[in-house]
């Protein structure tokens, strides 16, 4: 199976924008890289995906390396809200789907 | 709108016994996936279900099993229960063309505790 490789935590200033790093250097041409982060007692909620070119949306930013093997979740103003687990996610659609999470960053956002 | 809800909310097994965990999906969600996540690490994925079949499995044994039903809401079954087994199970709901989701909605999850 594929792997990814986050660092287990950082710490930004309030207002300031997070760059989350997520290795993936065995990722297949069907995989997407999708994003989530869970707060303490609660489900992980949905960030962003994508496969190829990098992605934009409310929330947060994702660029992917032009080899695919890493990419990075951007948080352009942090707020003390982000503060949270964000998991960087491999989805394999080649056969049957299957989800592989990350082992997660600890995100700590300092005011 | 009604979230994805899970019950029971907790649950106390003990070793060798079997448990029903269930999920309704948000409205209008064919898809539904399944997660173990143990304290501490990250969620792990169990199965995947779309319109009513699987399609989609994690690294998890047989005697993990699950049901999707025609109104979409699911149930996961674990047989002979293993203290590893003790997790909080996640169930995720999505709309989904073919099986492919772009975002899952997740449940609050049942803590499922075995002695």
């Amino acid at each position: 199976d594929a792997k990814t490789t986050q660092p287990n935590s950082m710490e930004s200033n309030e207002e300031e924008p997070v760059h989350l790093p997520c290795n993936h250097s065995t990722i297949s041409g069907t995989d997407y890289i999708h994003w989530y982060r869970q707060l303490p007692s609660q489900g992980p909620e949905y960030v962003i995906h994508g496969l190829t070119s990098n992605v934009n949306n409310r929330m947060a930013s994702l660029a992917i390396a032009e080899d695919r093997k890493s990419s990075t979740l951007i948080l352009h103003r942090a707020t003390l809200r982000d503060a949270a687990v964000y998991y960087c996610i491999l989805l394999t659609t080649s056969g049957t789907y299957k989800y592989i999470f990350g082992t997660g960053t600890r995100l700590k956002v300092l005011a | 709108e009604t979230g994805v809800t899970q019950s029971p909310t907790h649950l106390i097994k003990t070793r060798g016994q079997q448990v029903t965990l269930r999920c309704s999906s948000q409205s209008g969600h064919n898809t539904v996936s399944w997660y173990q996540q143990a304290l501490g690490q990250g969620p792990q994925f169990i199965f995947q279900y779309y319109r009513e079949e699987e399609n989609g499995r994690g690294n998890f044994p047989p005697r993990f099993s699950g049901l999707q039903f025609p109104n979409y809401s699911s149930e996961l079954n674990v047989n002979a229960l293993e203290l590893d087994d003790s997790a909080l199970y996640l169930c995720a709901s999505s709309p989904s063309f073919r099986g492919l989701v772009n975002e899952q909605f997740f449940g609050p999850g049942t803590r499922l505790t075995v002695l």
